[in-house]
């Protein structure tokens, strides 16, 4: 079946510019996750969403970074003003779990983000 | 001291060989732990959970160790296509953001 599908898979953009990213989770998957990982790094929680539930936040690094889930499906996460250190992959996953975090992650393909 | 710590190796071995790695983390009352691998350049994905009792899943088995707070991963008769970074992932209950990512340990099986 489909697995994460996020878009667009490589971004470059200008300093200072707006970008957003995308995540279309699996169906049917009520938690979305959002992660970035810089290069050589491990993965850096931002964002964590659950099925109706305020969205846990706590992993944003800064109120220029924002995201949202519409209709329990898609997300999008949004940067702006975009500064050089915010580049990074950025990854979805989405998982099965209610709040039981026994189940795996799937993740997508990931956003490379580049800002110049 | 981080919460999940890794050998970043890397560890470089021959086919055929035996490789383990360990992850140790800090806080006691974490509940779930996982090993998933990452390619170079391509997302995670989960290699297998690790179960209380240790598991096995063909070449590949994991244990916990939960009085000394770590979990490893052993990998039997090394292929080439083992070659990935691990990852181990270890959850606490209560917040997404207990959900914590090891930085990886790299191996590379060599011909």
């Amino acid at each position: 079946g489909a697995g994460v599908s996020q878009s667009p898979s490589n971004k470059v953009t200008e300093k200072g510019k707006d970008v957003e990213l995308r995540c279309d989770p699996i169906s049917g998957h009520t938690a979305l996750y959002w992660y970035r990982q810089s290069l050589g790094q491990g993965l850096e929680f931002l964002i964590y969403f659950q099925g109706n539930s305020a969205p846990d936040k706590s992993g944003l690094p800064s109120d220029r970074f924002s995201a949202e889930r519409t209709g329990g499906s898609v997300s999008t996460l949004t940067i702006q003003r975009t500064q050089q250190e915010d580049s990074a992959v950025y990854l979805c996953a989405s998982s099965s779990a209610g709040t039981d975090y026994n189940s795996p992650l799937h993740f997508g393909n990931g956003t490379r983000l580049t800002v110049t | 001291r981080k919460e999940v710590e890794q050998d970043p190796g890397p560890f470089n071995v021959p086919e055929g060989a035996t490789v383990a790695f360990n992850c140790t983390y800090s806080n006691s009352a974490s509940q779930s732990f996982f090993w998933y691998r990452q390619d170079c350049r391509k997302e995670p994905k989960l290699l297998m959970s690790v179960y209380s009792s240790g598991n096995e899943d063909g070449r590949f088995t994991a244990q916990l160790n939960r009085a000394s707070q770590y979990i490893s991963l052993l990998i039997r008769d090394s292929k080439l296509s083992d070659s990935a970074t691990y990852l181990c992932v270890v959850i606490l209950s209560g917040s997404a953001r207990q959900l914590t990512f090891g930085s990886g340990t790299q191996l590379t099986v060599l011909p």
